[in-house]
């Protein structure tokens, strides 16, 4: 069974702000949360993670909720580099358990 | 240096043949990680290194024999191998073993016919 749920797909204009739903309503209270994307041709790429509190960095924000079971990529202005697959993974201590998948689409 | 490089880029073999695929990185990782990704579907773990060591085999076919020669190379090995083991194979390393950012190489197309 996935241990992270996502939607299939999602679109979102240029330069607006993109929130990418994720659940992982068994997450243990060691498992980090993992955002990578992967463009087409290519190997994932590092987004951002997090254990409880919101993150920040140069590409998104993490929001994550206080009970840990669901967490939010934002992408704060969508360019059409953005688009590509976004996957939520929880960590558990060398483990990646990738979920299905989120597949962008930015339209200009 | 922050990048994992992986040959050859493409692959096609048969079921009788032997071949390997070759990851390497020069960041300094301690743990490197063998994954397997067909179309349209996520990536899937095969193999944990840890400190060139075998950590996790996640229950993968003996026709797949990863080897770590040193800390900056990892390798798998293949044969005997089946149509439906036709997929992308990812190699990623990581600064330590648990918890860290792990850094993914562009992967290896494999066809088996």
């Amino acid at each position: 069974d996935a241990k992270t749920t996502q939607p299939n797909s999602m679109e979102s204009n240029e330069e607006e702000p993109v929130h990418l739903p994720c659940n992982h309503s068994t997450i243990s209270g060691t498992d980090y949360i993992h955002w990578y994307r992967q463009l087409p041709s290519q190997g994932p790429e590092y987004v951002i993670h997090g254990l409880t509190s919101n993150v920040n960095n140069r590409m998104a924000s993490l929001a994550i909720a206080e009970d840990r079971k669901s967490s939010t990529l934002i992408l704060h202005r969508a360019t059409l580099r953005d688009a590509a697959v976004y996957y939520c993974i929880l960590n558990t201590g060398n483990q990646f358990y990738f979920g299905t998948g989120t597949s962008l689409t930015v339209i200009p | 240096d922050t990048e994992v490089t992986q040959t050859p880029k493409h692959l096609v073999m048969g079921m009788t043949n032997k071949k390997s695929l070759k990851c390497e990185q020069h960041m300094g990782h301690r743990a490197m990680y063998w994954y397997k990704q067909k179309a349209k579907k996520p990536p899937e773990l095969m193999f944990v290194y840890s400190y060139e060591k075998l950590s996790i085999n996640e229950s993968v076919p003996s026709r797949f024999s990863p080897e770590c020669p040193n800390s900056s190379l990892l390798n798998l090995h293949l044969h005997a191998l089946q149509p439906e083991d036709s997929a992308l194979y990812l190699c990623a390393s990581s600064q330590g073993q648990f918890y860290n950012e792990q850094f993914f190489g562009p992967g290896t197309r494999l066809t088996v016919l």
